[in-house]
């Protein structure tokens, strides 16, 4: 089992649609949470961070994370064709003083 | 993340040759990262360094592959007689310490191995 699973995708959603990427981890202990964005060609850019159980948002964005059921979701209302990228969930835990990506969910947002 | 510096951007060796990565953190930033990415797959963890210690290098391989981050200077990734299969994209991330924190990015160093 993979420490950090993501929906394999791709996703592809209308503008203006909902789109859901979901992520889940392995290890119980792992304290905080990331989700990043990576366009073709380009660097991992942070978007959202979460710590604690529920929801955050930030603009079109919401991250929710559940931790007992191990699971981090991000989900992007009002698709515009400017989200289409590749989010990358990232955990981290305090003892291995690292952060584990899943492998990433390609989206497209389709005018 | 436009503080972490990578260069060069691009390399390009031939197989055997040796190839060297450079990261300078975000100032202030003790903790370095690097990761690799193969084309069309996900960000894959190397090794995580701190000044003059390595940390964590469980996703370094085994052989050809060294990473430092000495007390002045960039952290340096250095692959010794490339293969073709080394031909990725390298990238370098650095936080500020070790807990619930983010870790920003470089631009990346794509190697190509001719």
């Amino acid at each position: 089992q993979k420490e950090v699973e993501q929906n394999s995708g791709p996703l592809s959603v209308p503008e203006g649609a909902i789109a859901s990427l979901n992520c889940t981890y392995s290890d119980r202990v792992s304290q905080s949470f990331f989700w990043y964005r990576q366009y073709s060609g380009k660097s991992p850019e942070l978007i959202m961070s979460i710590y604690s159980n529920g929801d955050k948002e930030d603009g079109r964005f919401t991250a929710q994370l559940n931790k007992a059921s191990q699971y981090v979701s991000l989900l992007i209302r009002d698709s515009q064709p400017s989200d289409s990228a590749t989010y990358l969930c990232a955990v981290n835990n305090f003892n291995a003083g690292k952060s584990t990506f899943g492998d990433g969910t390609t989206l497209t947002v389709k005018p | 993340n436009a503080g972490v510096m990578q260069n060069p951007r691009h390399l390009v060796r031939r197989r055997g040759q040796e190839a060297r990565l450079r990261c300078s953190p975000v100032k202030g930033h003790s903790h370095v990262y690097w990761y690799r990415q193969l084309p069309e797959e996900g960000l894959k963890f190397m090794v995580y360094l701190q000044k003059e210690n390595i940390i964590d290098e469980s996703g370094m391989p085994k052989e050809r592959f060294s990473a430092e981050f000495p007390k002045e200077g960039p952290s340096i990734l250095r692959i010794q007689q490339v293969v073709r299969g080394d031909s990725a994209a390298y990238f370098c991330a650095s936080s500020p310490r070790d807990e619930n924190t983010e870790a920003f990015f470089g631009q990346g160093t794509r190697l190509t191995v001719v």
